[in-house]
């Protein structure tokens, strides 16, 4: 079984804030993260897949880094708008190969106007 | 656009009548799975096939059943749904050989309700 925490569980700021919020995992036998969000209504959707440490990736006002060796990755979005209002899941192979993730239980993120 | 979609969005169900939630794709993708997601948890995988090869996984209650006819559908049976069944169903899919870092493909899911 592997324990996949995300955290904070729900989050609301100000249209024009900065937020970050985290996915924490094993660091040991650790394959690849998976970033998806999901509007409400709407299906999820990729947002980044990471593999190595040190990994920065970017879309627009989002980015991700990924820290294997402690166990975490962080997703930061620049100047929310309301359009980012989503719930952020991570999600983690159990093994190189498999085809199987398994979920946090996301951040809801809520940006007001 | 190529896609996953789910059928009904909504459906509500009495205690112990069976009801079967659809699933279809127009990706190809060869890989389909079935999660279940109660209220502020995490999408919780039930089971996936690789082409017509099921896969279960091993906490999934035999009250849940899958068939998959062809590549495009996919078919989540309840035989007899209780409170606890109450959840939103997401179906998603993925091609094969992309392993760990596979993006998988998901529909808007399925939302059940037990009275």
């Amino acid at each position: 079984i592997l324990n996949v925490e995300q955290s904070p569980q729900s989050l609301h700021v100000q249209e024009g804030d900065s937020t970050n919020f985290t996915c924490s995992f094993p660091s040991s036998n650790f394959y690849a993260l998976h970033w998806y969000r999901w509007e409400t209504a709407k299906s999820p959707e990729a947002l980044f897949v990471m593999t190595l440490n040190g990994d920065e990736k970017k879309k627009g006002r989002i980015s991700a880094t990924l820290n294997t060796k402690e166990g975490y990755s962080y997703l930061y979005i620049k100047g929310s708008q309301p359009e980012d209002s989503a719930t952020y899941l991570c999600a983690l192979p159990l093994s190189g190969s498999a085809r199987q993730l398994t979920f946090g239980s996301g951040t809801q993120l809520t940006v007001l106007p | 656009d190529a896609m996953v979609i789910q059928n009904p969005r909504y459906q509500v169900t009495q205690f112990g009548k069976p009801v079967t939630l659809s699933c279809s794709q127009t990706l190809n993708h060869n890989v389909m799975y079935w999660y279940q997601q109660k209220s502020s948890q995490a999408p919780k995988l039930l089971f996936h096939y690789y082409d017509k090869d099921f896969n279960n996984e091993a906490d999934t209650p035999d009250n849940f059943q899958s068939r998959r006819p062809n590549t495009s559908f996919c078919f989540l049976d309840i035989r007899s749904p209780g409170l606890g069944d109450a959840a939103m169903y997401l179906c998603a899919t993925s091609t094969p050989g992309t392993g760990a870092v596979g993006e998988q493909f998901f529909g808007p899911g399925t939302r059940l309700t037990v009275l």
